[in-house]
């Protein structure tokens, strides 16, 4: 596609709920980067894709996060059991190569209630 | 601990005359710098970068200066105009470590453009 998308744009879950937030990035590129954004905060780094290898995930904040690319486009990044710390907008990036320039998605802004 | 610090939350300038946002960082091995621009609802979008081996960096009414012995950079926008209102994110790469595509971002100035 044109750029990157983003699904849903808004999710409300309730405390304890699973979440499946949903990446396309733009077609042929390799690299892909999920942050998290908290209200009034800069992005923050959460995990880093080269195509279907998950090469950095350090920015990962507890094992109930989990990201994956099977097929090195879709990403779907996971959250179990939400928490309300988790309440946050998620962004997903694209990127011809880890040094090229990087397209940020519209984000998906999660609330945990 | 900040490695990319925004120390102004918001700034206000008139249209047509000069907008300076600041940004300061810490980790001595950052190679490279990028501006993004944020409109509520939206994504960060690019606006400008430059390298660790160069000073200044221009693209029409934006130009980033880095001053290295410093750890500093600075946007200058001239002139500005009332669509530049937005929220503009400092951000930094690391050059080892983890990603080397990673970026780290500051919290962000909110710029106002008033006509």
């Amino acid at each position: 596609g044109a750029g990157v998308s983003q699904s849903p744009r808004y999710k409300v879950a309730k405390r304890g709920q699973d979440v499946a937030l949903r990446c396309d990035p733009i077609s042929g590129h390799v690299s892909l980067f999920w942050y998290q954004q908290a209200l009034g905060q800069g992005p923050e780094f959460l995990t880093y894709f080269q195509n279907e290898a998950q090469l950095d995930k350090s920015g990962l904040p507890s094992d109930r996060f989990f990201a994956e690319r099977p097929e090195g486009s879709v990403s779907t990044l996971k959250i179990q059991r939400t928490q309300q710390e988790d309440s946050a907008v998620y962004l997903c990036a694209s990127s011809f190569g880890a040094g090229a320039g990087y397209t940020f998605g519209s984000g998906t802004r999660l609330t945990v209630v | 601990d900040q490695q990319v610090k925004q120390n102004s939350p918001s700034l206000s300038v008139q249209e047509g005359r000069i907008s300076i946002l600041n940004c300061d960082y810490t980790n001595s091995m950052f190679d490279y710098f990028l501006w993004y621009k944020k409109y509520p609802a939206e994504g960060p979008t690019f606006l400008i970068s430059i390298s660790s081996i160069k000073d200044k960096n221009e693209d029409g009414r934006f130009t980033v200066f880095l001053n290295k012995s410093a750890k500093h950079l600075s946007l200058h926008i001239v002139p500005s105009q009332p669509g530049d209102s937005a929220v503009y994110f400092c951000a930094a790469r690391r050059i080892y470590g983890g990603s080397q595509g990673n970026l780290i971002f500051g919290k962000g100035t909110k710029l106002s453009v008033k006509p």
